[in-house]
Parts: structure tokens; C-alpha cells; sequence
């Protein structure tokens, strides 16, 4: 059974560019949730969509928004980037609200 | 808001030895969930607890959900090299009037085992 996968992998932009991330959940998953990991905060809630609508969000700036497909699909966009935006953004999927979330590997988002 | 306060930040252990990290919190969580991230990969679940008090094994792996609902454990014995990574205790929160759920995430444990 594949898990989550999150594309890209690795990418690199400058400031003042924005950026779109993807994310496919574990077949059959419903609930589709991303953090935000970097050294220093550690592991930080953005957004968890279910069934395409944002049913909670972290306390992040308006820069960052996401959306669902139908396929439950998600993808998050961060806008005018700026250097403390470098982290890595994992994705993260789950079969109902209350299971357990399994992540992907993540997408390394570095800022020059 | 919510904060996990997780300890030891780092431990080097020899082989074979037995290893304890927990987790607590001034705030209640309905689940507690272990994970273990290796370097350039995403964290794996290790061990969901789901009740105040549940004792719960995965292999050489146990946590424990304390009574409290504000803390939790987890024990590795015999630990052997491939144990070796950053481990973080989450705890789950429901907003039931959303029906949705995030995760509150410790600052990891990283361990180290010398061969």
C-alpha cells in the first residue's frame, strides 16, 4: 500500500517568490494535514482539510493557504517567501478524524 | 497555547541498554501518539495510546497514556543501532464542533546508541 507522497522533494526559491506543494494521501484517506518542521519551533500545525473544506488552521500568516480535490488530493501555497520560510513541510493523511496521522517525507523548502 | 514538554532532548546510550522518554503537558489530550523520524524522511507512527492508563507494546517498544490525560512514556529495551533517531510524543486534541483533530508535537528526543 503506497503512503503519502509529497512532491517535490527538495526545492529552492528566493525571496518574494511563492510556491506550491503537493501532496497525496494513503488511498482511501479522507483527512489531509500539514506541519511545518524546523529546527528551532520543531513540528507546527498549518491547516487539515477533510473532504475539501479547512476544518482547523494553525496560527500561521495568510501567506500560507491550502485546498483539497475531490480525490482528496491537497496542495499548500505559500506566497511572497521570505527566508524564515525555510523548512520542512510535511504532509500528513488519515482514514477518519480521530485516527492516527501518517506522514509523509516532506518537502525541503530552502529560501535564498 | 498548547505546549508537550519533551525530555531528555538527547541521550547516548550503550547497546543493548534500556531507554525512557516522556512527555507532559499542562493541557489534557484524548490520544497520545508516538513517532520516529530518520534523517531526510517524515515521522513514523511508533505507538497510539487512546485511554487515560492504557499500557500498549509495539515489539521492544511500550508507552503509556497517563492517568492524568497530561503526560506519557515511552521505553525502548535493548536497544540496538537502527534505534538510533529522533523520537517525538504528540498529543491529540478533538474540536468536536469542527470534527477536527491536530496534533500537538514534543521538541523530540534524539538518540543516539554507541555500538
Amino acid at each position: 500500500k503506497a503512503g503519502v507522497t509529497q512532491t517535490p522533494r527538495y526545492l529552492i526559491k528566493t525571496r518574494g517568490q511563492q510556491v506550491t506543494l503537493s501532496c497525496s494521501p494513503i488511498s482511501g484517506h479522507r483527512s489531509v494535514s500539514w506541519y511545518q518542521q524546523t529546527p528551532g519551533q520543531g513540528l507546527q500545525f498549518l491547516f487539515e482539510y477533510f473532504s475539501e473544506t479547512q476544518r482547523n488552521k494553525g496560527n500561521f500568516p495568510g501567506r500560507f493557504s491550502g485546498r483539497q480535490f475531490s480525490n482528496s488530493r491537497s496542495e499548500m501555497n505559500v506566497s511572497t517567501l521570505e527566508l524564515g520560510d525555510s523548512a520542512l513541510y510535511l504532509c500528513a493523511s488519515s482514514l477518519e478524524t480521530a485516527s492516527p496521522l501518517h506522514f509523509g517525507d516532506g518537502t525541503r523548502l530552502s529560501i535564498l | 497555547g498548547q505546549q508537550l514538554n519533551q525530555s531528555p532532548q538527547s541521550m547516548f546510550i550503550q547497546e543493548g541498554e534500556d531507554v525512557s522518554m516522556n512527555c507532559t503537558s499542562s493541557s489534557i489530550f484524548n490520544t497520545w501518539l508516538w513517532y520516529k523520524q530518520d534523517p531526510g524522511e517524515g515521522p513514523v507512527l511508533l505507538i497510539a495510546l487512546y485511554k487515560a492508563g492504557e499500557l500498549t507494546s509495539n515489539g521492544r517498544l511500550t508507552a503509556q497514556f497517563g492517568i492524568t490525560r497530561k503526560d506519557s512514556f515511552l521505553n525502548i529495551s535493548a536497544s540496538i543501532p537502527s534505534d538510533v533517531g529522533i523520537y517525538f510524543c504528540a498529543g491529540q486534541t478533538s474540536y468536536s464542533g469542527a470534527g477536527s483533530y491536530q496534533l500537538t508535537f514534543g521538541k523530540g528526543t534524539k538518540l543516539s546508541v554507541i555500538p
